[in-house]
Formats: structure tokens, sequence, C-alpha cells
């Protein structure tokens, strides 16, 4: 079973700040992928990565396999970004679709 | 497009009763899934399906069946509740062919068991 591990588990900033989330995992995998859920509690799909960077707006991506490790930063923060942020990761059995497994989510409140 | 629509999208149940949740996806996905979003702990795989008639256990299927007889819909069943079973359900879709696909959520069922 894989283990998801996010930090930090609660971020306060104010508007305009740079922001880092990062995500471990202990087993390797198929896919990373970066959830945001807003209050009122509908998930939506930022990114999904297999390598490398992706960018997004002002979101951006990382993964690096040999570490296994992600980060997800936003620039120029705004009030707008605050939600929960959860990674989550896919282990491909190779026959058909595994579920993801996430972490527990890094709630961020963005100050104006 | 809908997307992945629940319904539900609230519902209160006493003890041992029993109800279907329902998803229905309109993008012609292959895969599908329920999770389950409980406070302090990452959403977890209640059982998911690769294609229509077949269906697999995940992480914490037990007391829950699922059915998946027409490809664009995929019950959850509880068929005697227990207050653990509280919780927000949630349903995604997602293409076949590859893993490295985005998974596509709906907005939720939020569930209580008095």
């Amino acid at each position: 079973k894989n283990e998801v591990e996010q930090s930090p588990q609660n971020l306060t900033a104010q508007e305009g700040e740079f922001i880092t989330i990062n995500c471990s995992y202990s087993v390797g995998i198929s896919a990373l992928h970066w959830l945001q859920q807003h209050p009122g509690g509908g998930i939506v799909s930022l990114f999904m990565l297999s390598s490398g960077k992706k960018k997004h707006g002002r979101l951006i991506a990382t993964i690096n396999i040999q570490e296994k490790h992600s980060s997800l930063h936003i620039t120029a923060s705004h009030p707008r970004d605050s939600a929960v942020y959860i990674c989550a990761v896919l282990m491909y059995s190779g026959g058909g679709a595994d579920g993801l497994t996430f972490g527990k989510g890094t709630h961020l409140i963005i100050q104006p | 497009n809908a997307g992945v629509t629940q319904t539900p999208k609230f519902r209160v149940l006493k003890t041992g009763q029993s109800m279907t949740l329902l998803c229905a996806q309109d993008m012609n996905h292959e895969y599908m899934y329920w999770y389950r979003q409980d406070p302090g702990m990452g959403l977890r795989l209640i059982h998911y399906s690769v294609g229509e008639g077949t269906t697999a256990k995940g992480e914490v299927p037990d007391g829950y069946n699922v059915s998946r007889l027409k490809k664009q819909n995929f019950l959850l069943g509880l068929e005697s509740a227990a207050p653990s079973q509280t919780s927000v359900y949630f349903c995604a879709s997602s293409p076949a062919g590859t893993p490295n696909q985005p998974q596509h959520f709906g907005d939720g069922t939020r569930l209580s068991i008095l």
C-alpha cells in the first residue's frame, strides 16, 4: 500500500505570497494527481504528472520520480485560491485501473 | 455535458435502513470509482469498476455493494446502514486504455446515519 504524506497540513498566507505544498509517497507510481477541493466539497483535478513539470496559469506542479516527491506551487496567491489541495497517486496494476491513494490534504487560506 | 452526476446530494438514514447512491457519467468513460471522505483522513476507495458488468473491491469495501449494469451508471448500495458509514461519498470516472488520465469527480453525497 502506498503511503502519501502531505505538508503542511494547514497553511495561512497573505495575498501575493508564493505558496508551496509538498507531497511524498513511499512506493513507485505511474502517475501523481493534484486535486483542489473548495468549501462546498466539489473536487477538481488540477494536474496529472508522471514526470517533470507542468504549468497552468499561476499553478506549477513538479515531480521527482527518484525522490518520490512532488510539489505544487502557487504564484501571486489570491484569496480565491483558498481551498484544500490534495495529492493522490496511482499505482498501475497493468491489467486495469486501480483507484487513487490520497494524502490527507493541505488546507490553504489566503488572506487579503 | 453534465460530467459526473451524483444523486442524492444529501441523505439522512436511520441505523439499519438501506439505500442506493447513484452515479451517472456522460463521458463514455470505462472506469468508475466510489470513494468516501472522512474528517482527518484522505479519500479512500470503496469499490471500482473497469467496465460494464465488472466490479472490484477497493480499500474499504465492507458494508457496501456495487453494480455496473450500464456503462454510464455505477450504483453504491448500503444494505444495512451503520453510523460508521456517515461520510461524504464521491464518485469518479476516467477513460480506459492508460492509467495516466485525470479522474472526473462528482459533487459528492453527504450521508448521515443516525
